[in-house]
């Protein structure tokens, strides 16, 4: 699986939009990109995922580049609750091998009154 | 609801003691995972199971064991050979190419 590079950190004003990038130089033409979350003590909760196309639902937006090498995800309106480490992680979709799936360290968003 | 059930929240664990982690889904999922989380990094896997009696070895098997009696369950024995058993456990279940289903973890401490 393709290793993706994240910020450590970024902060966000309350109501505004959070756009966390992701760098995936490396990945395949069968790998998916997909959005975790983790919230302080929780387990990690799934955001979104895309191959090439944008993706959107009701959490979160996903814009991939054009030559896959990057992408972004996007919290439209930024609340306290999305306070999170956020992981950037690509994966080929349709195996059982989740085994294989490496969380790095992400990024810790902290959304501020 | 279905999801995935970690108990204990926490749990505390003396030295040359072993002790067992449950994880219980309801998700008919046939893959369960264990991972190992340590303060500020990511997780890290110790084993999984993509089907019932049978499991691998992930990256950090070594002082721990598992077993895949039923399908929604798969307990984590940390043994009194991992020297370094203080970590956040998270239990995770998944099937095909969906996106994993994650616990909410159990913190363990040595007493």
């Amino acid at each position: 699986d393709a290793k993706t590079t994240q910020p450590p950190s970024m902060d966000c004003a309350e109501g505004r939009a959070a756009n966390l990038p992701c760098n995936h130089s490396t990945i395949s033409g069968n790998e998916y990109v997909y959005w975790y979350r983790q919230i302080h003590s929780q387990g990690p909760q799934y955001i979104i995922h895309g191959l090439k196309n944008n993706e959107t639902n009701e959490m979160a937006s996903l814009i991939i580049t054009e030559d896959r090498k990057s992408s972004t995800l996007i919290l439209p309106h930024a609340t306290l609750r999305d306070t999170a480490v956020y992981y950037c992680i690509v994966r080929v979709a349709g195996t059982d091998s989740w085994g294989k799936l490496q969380f790095g360290a992400g990024t810790q968003v902290v959304v501020t009154p | 609801d279905g999801g995935i059930t970690q108990s204990p929240k926490y749990l505390f664990r003396k030295e040359g003691q072993n002790v067992t982690l449950s994880c219980e889904q309801n998700l008919n999922h046939d893959a369960m995972y264990w991972y190992r989380q340590d303060p500020g990094q990511g997780l890290r896997l110790i084993y999984y199971s993509q089907i019932v009696n049978d499991f691998q070895k992930g990256d950090i098997a070594e002082g721990y064991s598992v077993s895949r009696e039923k399908k929604e369950s798969f307990p984590l024995t940390v043994t009194s050979a991992q020297k370094n058993p203080t970590a956040f456990y998270l239990c995770a279940s998944g099937q095909g190419g969906q996106p994993q289903h994650f616990g909410d973890g159990t913190r363990l401490s040595i007493l």
